[in-house]
């Protein structure tokens, strides 16, 4: 297993623009997580799913955020009508979820620029 | 609300030296606590989890601990080296279906030659 993929590695867009971006995760792993990092801090949570199911959703995500796993297995996020503040780095993770000891994996993340 | 703090932000030791990394926490009914490595402009690699009925974890040079009850876990580097250097993040997960978690911002260690 390779780890998780993340794609692309850096997107540039103008604001206003739409953008999404891909996350594959760890075959086995049923988990998948998507965070926002900005410079000096630590990440922050948006969603995650199990499998399919979307089961929960952070407060700081916007409408403008969507995400999806349609397969349970990649997950896409996408932003509509970007803004300068959505400039950050967005990190996925995946765990394999049962019992109590899971641990989560990260993916190198997509650093996105609003310009 | 949980909240996670790192102190310090920054550490800078000279090689060879051991070390101890702070984590504390608001609210103590936690799943799970899990710490990071993060090497600048990359993605987080795991170094340790202690789940919430144990004490510590140890892989290699690493020692981490866990205590509930007083809302601390630090992370505890022996024999430092400068390949030790990048920021350590700590993070813990809710006591229910241990799906959203809260991150600390962490502890940028320099290990100097």
């Amino acid at each position: 297993d390779t780890g998780v993929s993340q794609n692309p590695r850096h997107k540039i867009t103008k604001r206003g623009q739409n953008v999404t971006f891909r996350c594959d995760p760890i075959s086995e792993h049923n988990r998948l997580y998507w965070y926002r990092q900005t410079l000096g801090q630590g990440p922050e949570f948006l969603t995650y799913f199990q499998n399919e199911a979307q089961l929960e959703k952070s407060r700081l995500l916007s409408d403008r955020f969507s995400a999806e796993r349609p397969k349970g297995s990649f997950s896409t996020l996408e932003i509509q009508r970007t803004e300068q503040g959505d400039s950050a780095m967005y990190l996925c993770a995946s765990s394999f979820y049962l019992g109590a000891n899971y641990e989560q994996y990260f993916g190198p993340g997509t650093r996105l620029t609003v310009t | 609300k949980q909240e996670v703090t790192q102190i310090p932000a920054a550490l800078s030791v000279p090689e060879g030296e051991n070390l101890v990394l702070n984590c504390s926490f608001t609210d103590s009914a936690i799943y799970n606590l899990q710490w990071f490595r993060q090497d600048p402009g990359k993605g987080l690699t795991s170094l340790l989890l202690i789940q919430s009925s144990q004490r510590e974890q140890t892989s290699g040079r690493l020692n981490a601990s866990l205590d509930k009850s007083s809302g601390r876990s630090t992370l505890y580097i022996a024999a430092s080296q400068p390949g030790d250097s990048a920021t350590y993040l700590c993070a813990v997960w809710r006591n229910t279906n241990a799906g959203k978690s809260t991150f600390g911002d962490g502890t940028t260690l320099t290990v100097k030659p």
